[in-house]
């Protein structure tokens, strides 16, 4: 079974405007964490967020967001105030308690910000 | 932020040659470091997990005696792609988790393989 799952290959959004990644994730450890990344075109991976199983509150960093529904088993990734430097692959990440701290990535979402 | 170096970054080899790439944490001390594989439009696979002073852990699939993965101190570790052939070229990725945080992950910046 797919540990993590994202649903949208690709996604436009208008320059300004909020965006949600959509992220769903399967795990049967209750110690785990959850992990955003944006992948530009050169291929590196930059660390947006990250949300911890047990966080009362959900993570922000700058315009990320995300919107933990730990009941749902869903970790979305809001962008707020889109910008053109945002057009990028974007990956959601789990890393489970007992995983030697390895992350298991989804497949990714294409995000096109249109100016 | 702390910070991963990966080099090459771009690397052209021969079919039937081998191809060694590094992964250093500059910064810090990584007890674990992980090897991703990553086609055209795909999402990153993890190939193995690499422990400072013992062998690597493979995942299935991955065959270990084509890609040698050493993890000979704590700040470095690498890959190599033995005996390459076109269907290894892809884009490898590092990645080490540091001893005192389980909600980091650093990257390297990649290395793009093309073997002809």
């Amino acid at each position: 079974a797919q540990k993590i799952t994202q649903t949208q290959p690709g996604m436009f959004v208008q320059e300004k405007e909020a965006v949600t990644l959509d992220c769903t994730y399967d795990t049967s450890d209750p110690s785990y964490g959850l992990f955003w990344y944006k992948q530009p075109s050169s291929g590196e991976m930059i660390f947006l967020i990250y949300q911890g199983s047990y966080d009362q509150q959900n993570a922000t960093e700058g315009r990320y967001s995300l919107n933990f529904q730990k009941a749902r088993k869903s970790a979305n990734l809001v962008i707020s105030a889109s910008q053109l430097g945002d057009s990028a692959m974007y990956f959601c990440a789990m890393r489970e308690r007992d995983s030697s701290y390895k992350l298991i990535f989804g497949s990714g979402t294409r995000l096109l910000v249109r100016p | 932020g702390a910070v991963v170096s990966q080099h090459p970054s771009r690397v052209i080899c021969k079919s039937g040659t081998s191809v060694k790439i590094e992964c250093r944490s500059l910064d810090f001390q990584a007890t674990t470091m992980f090897w991703y594989r990553q086609f055209p439009k795909q999402s990153l696979m993890l190939m193995a997990t690499s422990n400072e002073g013992s062998k690597a852990t493979y995942e299935q699939g991955v065959e270990k005696d084509k890609f040698l993965i050493n993890h000979a101190s704590l700040t470095l570790s690498t890959l190599t792609v033995t005996s390459a052939h076109p269907e290894d070229s892809s884009f490898y990725i590092c990645s080490a988790a540091r001893r005192e945080s389980n909600t980091e992950a650093f990257f390297g910046q990649g290395t793009r393989l093309t073997v002809v």
